[in-house]
Parts: C-alpha cells; structure tokens; sequence
C-alpha cells in the first residue's frame, strides 16, 4: 500500500486480557519496526525485524511482549494479561533499507491500547 | 546509554513569529540526528536529518544544523504558520538498529 497500515486504531482491553496488534508495512520493505509511545512521552524502541527475522528484541518490557513477522510482510504484536502500563500508542514503521534509519522510516498512525 | 533532551512545551507563537526548538544528545560516536514532526491524528513524519558534524537538514522553511561541540541539533523557522502546529520530536540514530528520541515539543501557532 501507500503508507503503514495499522490495525485497530483504538483498543480498549481489560486488564489480564490478551491483544494483538497488526501492522502492515509499505510493500517490499525490508526492516520493520515497533515502538511504544506513553501520553506526552517521545517512542520507545521495542523490536526491530529484517524480512522475517526478528534481530533485536532489546526494547520489549517483559516476556509478555512478543512480536512476530513470519513472512517477512505483516507484523504482529501480541501483549499477554495486559496491565494498565501497558496503555500507550503502539508505533509501526518500515524502511526499505536494513537496519539503520538512515534511509528513512516510515511511520503507521499508530494504535493506542488503554487497559481498563 | 544514548539520549536526547528536548524543550518542553507547549510553545506557542503567534503566526509569522521565528521559532527555535532547543534538541541537546549524549551520545558516543558519531549519530546522525533527525527532527519528525507529528501532526494531529498521524502518523510521524520525517521532517529532515543530519547524519555528520557541521551538516545542515533543512526542509519545509526549517532547519537544524549539527553541532558536536555542543552536542545539539536545535529545530528553526524564520516564520511559522498555524499549519506548523503539531508535535516536534529529536531523535538519534547511533550505528543501531533504533532511534532514541526526545520527549517532544508540542507548537502552537495562533493566527
């Protein structure tokens, strides 16, 4: 498509609840990555994918964050017995080269998830 | 570990007013800093980058120059518009696979 997709737009989950967040990035580009953005905070880096290989998980706050991108194309990221900081806006971006941002990221909109 | 410290906001002008966006980083090496901008309901946007010492980004009337002796990058506009408002953030990138961004200034340019 034209632009990273994100899906929801919005998700309200209780708290302990499982969700899954979806993020379609701009065909044909290689490197993907998830950020977590708090109310009035800058993003955070949570994970960074070349194709389908997942090459730094350094950012995920707790084992109850995993993401994945089996086919090099569509992401996702799963949050496990959600809690209430878990409520952010969840990031998306592409790039067609690897690694770096020196090409340029594109961003998604993003999905704000609040835990209830 | 890498960081960026921004202005805190709200900054609020009145149009055709100059801006500066105060960005200061710690950071070994050698980073290549970037301003997004992020507009109401989007999606973070780049709004220019530079990647050595002395480089100049500039894009859409702003600019930000590369300053290693006083490790900053700070965001100007010699006349803002009420479409400028929007989120403003720094952010490094230092050899890595991430950005490490500032906490962001919101701009607020009444007519």
């Amino acid at each position: 498509g034209a632009g990273v997709s994100q899906s929801p737009r919005y998700k309200v989950a209780k708290r302990g609840q499982d969700v899954a967040l979806r993020c379609d990035p701009i065909s044909g580009h290689v490197s993907l990555f998830w950020y977590q953005q708090a109310l009035g905070q800058g993003p955070e880096f949570l994970t960074y994918f070349q194709n389908e290989a997942q090459l730094d998980k350094s950012g995920l706050p707790s084992d109850r964050f995993f993401a994945e991108r089996p086919e090099g194309s569509v992401s996702t990221l799963k949050i496990q017995r959600t809690q209430q900081e878990d409520s952010a806006v969840y990031l998306c971006a592409s790039s067609l080269g690897l690694g770096t941002s020196n090409y340029g990221y594109t961003f998604g909109s993003g999905t704000r998830l609040t835990v209830v | 570990g890498d960081s960026v410290t921004q202005m805190e906001g709200p900054v609020t002008l009145s149009e055709e007013a100059f801006l500066t966006i105060n960005c200061t980083y710690t950071a070994t090496g050698y980073p290549s800093l970037f301003w997004y901008v992020q507009y109401p309901g989007e999606g973070l946007q780049l709004l220019l980058k530079a990647t050595k010492a002395d480089d100049k980004g500039s894009n859409k009337g702003f600019e930000a120059t590369y300053r290693k002796e006083t490790t900053s990058f700070h965001l100007e506009k010699g006349s803002v518009q009420v479409s400028d408002s929007a989120v403003y953030f720094c952010a490094l990138n230092n050899a890595g696979n991430m950005l490490t961004f500032g906490g962001g200034t919101r701009l607020m340019v009444k007519p």
